[in-house]
């Protein structure tokens, strides 16, 4: 069965460093989105990205975050100099259509110390 | 941003007993989708809602999208210890252009 999948699962950095995040969405979807998840808490949604450019985001992606699609599999989540509060669980997921069903990968730990 | 509440927040129960949960908005939903997360996972799908008023079953799990639209409903019939986990709904709202989350419902099941 399709998943989709991150790498890697736990990424450990230092304050100020930049970070990579990596994804394979499912092959057959045209959306994909970033979540974030701090310990405890719910998931908060980043940014959903479509036909090759950024479609929605929400107020905690700010000009620290970018994503991009380099190929025609992955779709990575950067973040540019890293904080504290950064430290969270990032997840991505993708769709077949915009308000459809999401699936999501198993996430990436980032611990920023 | 919209506020899902999702109620009850934590539940501990007999295996074998019957769960409710739900989740209520002030805003008006087009998809409703709830998950079940484990410790250190991803949230994996159990049903989407598409209609108001929808009814969906996926073996012992049940869920309605609420005819107000509103609200949605998921119960898990019979419990067994594997349901243990923090279930998640998601809602797409009428006027908007992403999923929102719910706070979570934790469900401990005592053997």
């Amino acid at each position: 069965e399709p998943e989709v999948t991150q790498t890697p699962s736990h990424q450990v950095t230092q304050m100020g460093q930049e970070v990579i995040l990596r994804c394979v969405p499912i092959s057959n979807h045209l959306y994909f989105y970033w979540y974030r998840q701090i310990l405890g808490q719910k998931v908060e949604f980043l940014v959903s990205f479509y036909n090759n450019e950024i479609s929605e985001k929400s107020e905690i992606f700010d000009d620290q975050f970018s994503v991009e699609r380099p190929d025609g599999s992955n779709f990575t989540l950067k973040i540019r100099s890293t904080k504290l509060e950064d430290s969270a669980m990032y997840f991505c997921a993708s769709s077949a259509q915009v308000y459809n069903e999401q699936f999501f990968g198993p996430g990436t730990r980032l611990t920023v110390l | 941003g919209q506020q899902l509440n999702q109620s009850p927040q934590s539940m501990f129960i007999q295996e074998g007993e019957d769960v409710s949960m739900n989740c209520t908005s002030s805003s008006i939903f087009n998809t409703w989708l709830w998950y079940k997360q484990d410790p250190g996972e991803g949230p994996v799908l159990l049903i989407a809602l598409y209609k108001a008023g929808e009814l969906t079953s996926n073996g012992r799990l049940t869920a309605q999208f609420g005819i107000t639209r509103k609200d949605s409903f998921l119960n898990i019939s019979a419990s067994i210890p594997s349901d243990v986990g923090i279930y998640f709904c998601a809602g797409y709202p009428n006027t908007g252009n992403q999923f929102y989350f719910g706070t979570g419902t934790s469900l401990t099941v005592i053997p």
